[in-house]
């Protein structure tokens, strides 16, 4: 079973267009994040969620809105694609309250290009 | 605010030799976790090992192991009799302490690509 699943693992789409994605977990953690990969594998994070509540918002420009369904599903929408969102974006959960380790659990990443 | 930071961009090892991978922090906290995690090809990131910063001794998963200097801030992984597969992008983090929201922060250092020769 995958623990952190993404679709799509990759994406190309035009300059100007809104795209979306998927992120679900089957772990029952109640914390899920969105990191942004660029091409210099910088990984920085961009947002968390903690059951369904924004917890953190790193800067990121208003065309990129996240949303949180329930605990266990984290999407990101991107409107009016840019040249420089081109990265890979990933995916992390982890449980936060109540545990004894809490590393993160990733994703596969979803590669998006803007042409 | 906390830092992390890896000064080696690269580095190389021969197989079955053994490679040091550095990371120093920066953080006035008393109580956080530390990792390392494995970004092969693939993409996928892979938790290497985990230490906690109340723990004095260093954490060891079979031929990863860790020297963690508390008060030097210092957290480098060892990787012993490198094997092929361990080529990969390497990437320490570290867990902040609670955010008031009772949630935490993790912070990843910008990596180290590590190559295995044969």
């Amino acid at each position: 079973d995958t623990a952190v699943s993404q679709t799509p693992k990759y994406l190309v789409t035009q300059m100007g267009n809104d795209k979306s994605i998927k992120c679900e977990q089957n772990l029952g953690h109640d914390t899920m994040y969105w990191y942004k990969q660029d091409s210099k594998k910088f990984l920085k994070i961009m947002f968390s969620y903690n059951n369904k509540e924004l917890i953190i918002n790193e800067t990121v420009p208003n065309r990129f809105s996240p949303k949180s369904p329930d605990k266990a599903h984290l999407n990101l929408h991107i409107n009016s694609l840019e040249l420089g969102d081109s990265a890979v974006y990933f995916c992390a959960s982890s449980q936060d309250r109540g545990a004894y380790y809490n590393e993160q659990f990733f994703g596969p990443g979803t590669r998006l290009t803007v042409l | 605010a906390q830092t992390v930071t890896q000064s080696q961009p690269e580095m190389s090892v021969q197989e079955a030799e053994t490679v040091t991978l550095s990371c120093t922090y920066d953080t006035s906290e008393s109580d956080y976790y530390l990792f390392w995690y494995k970004q092969p090809p693939s993409r996928q990131m892979i938790l290497v090992i985990r230490q906690e910063a109340y723990k004095q001794q260093n954490a060891t998963e079979n031929r990863f192991s860790v020297n963690f200097q508390k008060a030097a801030k210092s957290f480098s992984l060892k990787i012993s009799d490198s094997q092929l597969g361990d080529a990969a992008m390497y990437f320490c983090a570290y867990r902040s302490g609670p955010l008031t929201s009772g949630t935490y922060k993790y912070i990843f250092g910008t990596g180290t690509r590590l190559k295995v020769l044969a």
